[in-house]
C-alpha cells in the first residue's frame, strides 16, 4: 500500500451523470495532485493542490471540478462528461510542491463514459 | 521542446536474462528524473529519483544511473515478478513533471 487511497476503483457513468472520485492521503504529504492516463498517452496533470490551494489548473474543461477541503482529502467532481473522458484517473501527493518532489499515487479510477 | 522517451516500447526477456530500459530526455536544468513501476490497472509506484549525472540508485534487482541525457535502468536476473510497465518522469525547472509512454517489460518464467 502506498498510503494513497482512491474510492471508487470503478466508475461506469452515462454524459449526463454527476458522480464524485475521492483521494485520501495518509503519508502528512501537503501537495496534491489529480491525472488522467489514458492509453498511448504519457500521464496528463489535470489539477495541482498546495496547502489546499489550488496552484494549478492544466487547461481542463470546466466538467471537471476539483476540491481540496483539508490537506488529506482531495475530490474530482464530474458532471456531463464525454466518451472521451473515459481513462483512469490517478491521484497522487507529495511532501510539499517542489517539482524534485517525489510524488506517490493512489490505485487509481478506472472511469467508462458511456 | 522539452521531451522524454522510452526505449523499447515493449521488451519480452527470459527469467533471469539481465537487460536494460532507456529513458532519455532534452530538458534544460534537470530537477530529478523519477522512475515508477505500474501494473496493469493499478497507480504507478515509485521506485528511485535521482538528482544529478552519475548518480546511481539500486533496490533489490533493479539499478538506474543518470547522465546528462538519459537514464537507464538496470535489471539484473529478472523474475516474472518484475513484470510491468516502467515509467520515467523528468521534473525541469518551475515546470510540471514530464512523462515518458513507458516500457512494458514481460518475463517469461
Amino acid at each position: 500500500e502506498t498510503g494513497v487511497t482512491q474510492t471508487p476503483r470503478h466508475l461506469v457513468m452515462g454524459m449526463t451523470n454527476k458522480k464524485s472520485l475521492k483521494c485520501e492521503q495518509h503519508l502528512g504529504h501537503n501537495a496534491m495532485y489529480w491525472y488522467k492516463q489514458s492509453a498511448k498517452k504519457p500521464l496528463e496533470l489535470m489539477f495541482v493542490y498546495s496547502l489546499e490551494e489550488r496552484v494549478e489548473n492544466n487547461s481542463v474543461p470546466s466538467r471537471f471540478s476539483p476540491e481540496c477541503p483539508n490537506s488529506s482529502h482531495l475530490f474530482l467532481h464530474l458532471h456531463t462528461l464525454q466518451p472521451e473522458d473515459s481513462a483512469l484517473y490517478l491521484c497522487a501527493s507529495s511532501q510539499a510542491r517542489g517539482l524534485q518532489e517525489t510524488q506517490y499515487f493512489g490505485p487509481g479510477t478506472r472511469l467508462l463514459v458511456l | 521542446e522539452d521531451q522524454v522517451t522510452q526505449s523499447p516500447e515493449a521488451l519480452r526477456l527470459q527469467e533471469g536474462e539481465s537487460s536494460s530500459l532507456n529513458c532519455s530526455y532534452t530538458v534544460s536544468g534537470l530537477r530529478g528524473l523519477f522512475w515508477y513501476r505500474q501494473d496493469p490497472g493499478k497507480g504507478p509506484e515509485f521506485l528511485f529519483t535521482l538528482y544529478s549525472a552519475g548518480e546511481e540508485k539500486e533496490k533489490e534487482r533493479l539499478k538506474a544511473t543518470l547522465t546528462k541525457k538519459e537514464s537507464f535502468l538496470h535489471i539484473t536476473a529478472p523474475k516474472p515478478e518484475d513484470s510491468a510497465t516502467y515509467l520515467c518522469a523528468v521534473g525541469p525547472p518551475n515546470r510540471k513533471l514530464i512523462w515518458g509512454l513507458g516500457t512494458s517489460l514481460a518475463v517469461n518464467p
